[in-house]
């Protein structure tokens, strides 16, 4: 099962409006990264983050890698419809190789 | 199109029937790695390729699942004896070995098991 816990489960905002979602985990985490996935489609990569307090920024998009290890946050900028999808977090423990998802943030933009 | 591919991207069977899908990862990487994701939730590992070897199996993976990378490129997925629980969307991804690891996914085979 999953053991990433993110939130909010979904967002309905305006367009132009900040958005900000979080993903926190009970274990250390040597990687993060984050996904949109819109419907019918797979995730894309959109941010991967690699040190304990990194910053991350792609475009509009800007992500942290919690000091603890332990969590991860993904702020968007200024939204425009296409950012409409579902936002996945997912960790990678030291050693491993495969990715543990978060349940996802579906976002929801109104014009 | 460089990314990866998958096919097919809709299968529609019955229960009991056998089921097989194809990965093409991204040419230049040697690792490859299945998912299944149901709806409304995120992607759950099922297993992963290093060239054409098997290197970690999900215990999600039961023994009506194989997959098989012979030649280290493009890799299968066969579910035999479907059931009505093995509707998902079932997601391959491939990565370099050195380097970040980062995963890309392709668009997933969406499977209805009727």
């Amino acid at each position: 099962g999953q053991q990433l816990n993110q939130s909010p489960q979904s967002m309905f905002i305006q367009e132009g409006e900040d958005v900000s979602m979080n993903c926190t985990s009970s274990s250390i985490f040597n990687t993060w990264l984050w996904y949109k996935q819109d419907p019918g489609e797979g995730p894309v990569l959109l941010i991967a983050l690699y040190k304990a307090g990194e910053l991350t920024s792609n475009g509009r998009l800007t992500a942290q890698f919690g000091i603890t290890r332990k969590d991860s946050f993904l702020n968007i900028s200024a939204s425009i419809p296409s950012d409409v999808g579902i936002y996945f977090c997912a960790g990678q423990w030291q050693g491993a190789q495969k990715l543990v998802f978060g349940q996802g943030t579906r976002l929801t933009i109104n014009p | 199109d460089t990314g990866v591919s998958q096919d097919p991207r809709h299968k529609i069977t019955k229960r009991g029937q056998n089921v097989t899908f194809r990965c093409d990862p991204i040419s230049e990487h040697n690792r490859l790695y299945w998912y299944r994701q149901t709806l409304g939730q995120g992607p759950e590992f099922l297993t992963y390729f290093q060239n054409e070897a098997q290197l970690e199996k999900s215990r999600l993976l039961s023994d009506r699942f194989s997959a098989e990378r012979p030649k280290g490129s493009f890799s299968t997925l066969e579910i035999q004896r479907t059931e009505q629980g093995d509707s998902a969307m079932y997601l391959c991804a491939s990565s370099f070995a050195s380097g970040t690891n980062e995963q890309f996914f392709g668009p997933g085979t969406r499977l209805t098991v009727l």
